[in-house]
């Protein structure tokens, strides 16, 4: 069935360092890929996303790539700040026939002051 | 009110109790999911809605599980015969249903499930 894997489960860096998360998805139909910030005891937010016709977006310090080929995006945050610690969960979808979301397992990011 | 919401926030029952979750949609969203979180795992996709139609439901859901949305609007959750690996957070969350482009994902604050 279709997958999403995510890597790595946690990260730790240093504030103002970057963050890179990845992302493979196993159903080559997905075309659209959103990113959702997840803080503790809250509801996923979403950040960021990209649909399969683009090869990267950026928002600030929030860019995504997008390999259809490798069938593999990334998340990337510059210039991290203490608020950007929370759980990131990266999602595959079609946007026909089916729309459901299969999301990744969650990347826990930490970063250090 | 703008976001979803979804109703009890919190529930505790004993193992082979009954319990049914609400999730009342942003108003002109036609496409209602409900998805399930435990600890430390992303959101489990469960089952959808179109409407009032259920138009997909995960193979790995137990049948103890049933989503209803009678009038396309709010839905409900049910399980039956709860089982201590039940405990979970069960999220809903809503989206316009664009005929065409993607439809974003806006996430209700969730219903804990602990079963006893």
């Amino acid at each position: 069935g279709e997958n999403v894997e995510q890597h790595p489960s946690t990260l730790s860096v240093q504030e103002g360092d970057s963050a890179v998360i990845k992302c493979t998805y196993s159903d080559s139909a997905s075309n659209y890929f959103p990113w959702y910030k997840q803080e503790l005891g809250k509801r996923p937010q979403l950040i960021i996303d990209i649909r399969s016709n683009v090869g990267e977006k950026k928002d600030q310090r929030i860019a995504v790539t997008l390999n259809k080929t490798a069938k593999h995006f990334s998340l990337h945050i510059t210039e991290t700040q203490p608020e950007d610690s929370a759980v990131y969960f990266c999602a595959a979808s079609r946007t026909s026939g089916t729309y459901k979301y299969i999301f990744g397992t969650g990347t826990r990011l930490k970063v250090l002051a | 009110d703008t976001g979803v919401s979804q109703d009890p926030r919190h529930k505790i029952t004993k193992r082979g109790q009954n319990v049914t979750f609400r999730c009342d949609p942003i108003s002109e969203h036609n496409r209602l999911y409900w998805y399930r979180q435990t600890l430390g795992q992303g959101p489990e996709f469960l089952t959808y809605f179109q409407n009032e139609a259920q138009l997909e439901k995960s193979r790995l859901l137990s049948d103890r599980f049933s989503a209803e949305r009678p009038k396309g609007s709010f839905s409900t959750l049910e399980i039956q015969r709860t089982e201590q690996g039940d405990s979970a957070m069960y999220l809903c969350a809503s989206s316009l249903g664009q005929l065409s482009g993607a439809n974003v994902l806006t996430f209700g604050a969730g219903s804990r499930l602990t079963v006893l």
